[in-house]
């Protein structure tokens, strides 16, 4: 499971309120990720991390936003929550620095977020 | 741009049946493609990939350039291998930072 953890596991939250999600890890990798998956639209990029404080955006970052003050902590802050927002958040780890792993990424559990 | 499509949402097969989920892919340069499963309820994990040309839990994948496609095979289908599967290609997305791209997924369900 290439050390990675998410906090929390699930949530529920009101429309409009702020909330923020963990990602941890232990093994020094640098470059990190946040997705969304929802049923018929896969996995999608939200933000990823090429460093500590390098950040850059994916493909859905509208209403989301990320910091990296320590390699190995990735947060993702939702400013004002709603319910498109409701789906099961991963993050990911990769060491794009070997040419064969360019594409090999490790998954957290993943966040289970509700909007109401 | 790059693009991953996986024309099947649903895929159904009985246990022993072969079994083969498509993915073709829009990539203008040399694409490093790989294959991630979700079982139920669990983390996304990698299956295999193009470049080390392997074979895990008997599924195989052949990249053709020709017909940008990297479709997933399995003589035959057992039942733990019903999950969700999902194609993606690795691209460059400038200075020396690379991204995956998924697919939108084929839920595989293997009947006994």
């Amino acid at each position: 499971d290439a050390g990675i953890t998410q906090s929390p596991r699930h949530k529920v939250t009101e429309t409009g309120t702020p909330v923020t999600l963990r990602c941890h890890q232990t093994e020094n990798h640098r470059y990190m990720y946040w997705y969304r998956q929802d049923p018929g639209h896969g996995l999608r990029l939200i933000h990823y991390s090429y460093g500590v404080k390098d950040t850059d955006k994916g493909e859905v970052s509208d209403g989301y936003s990320v910091s990296r003050s320590k390699t190995e902590d990735f947060l993702l802050t939702l400013e004002s929550a709603t319910s498109s927002q409701t789906s099961v958040y991963f993050c990911a780890i990769s060491r794009p620095g070997l040419a064969a792993l360019k594409g090999t990424q490790y998954f957290g559990p993943g966040t289970r977020l509700l909007v109401l | 741009a790059q693009r991953v499509t996986q024309p099947e949402k649903l895929l159904s097969v009985f246990k022993g049946a072969p079994v083969e989920l498509k993915c073709n892919y829009s990539y203008s340069g040399s694409p490093e493609l790989f294959w991630y499963v979700q079982y139920s309820r669990q983390r996304l994990q990698l299956l295999l990939r193009h470049i080390s040309r392997e074979s895990i839990k008997g599924f195989t994948a052949d990249l053709n350039k020709g017909e940008t496609s990297f479709h997933l095979k399995k003589p035959f289908a057992q039942e733990e291998d019903s999950a969700m599967y999902y194609c993606a290609l690795s691209g460059y997305s400038g200075g020396s930072n690379y991204k995956l791209t998924f697919g939108k997924g084929t839920l595989l369900t293997v009947n006994p």
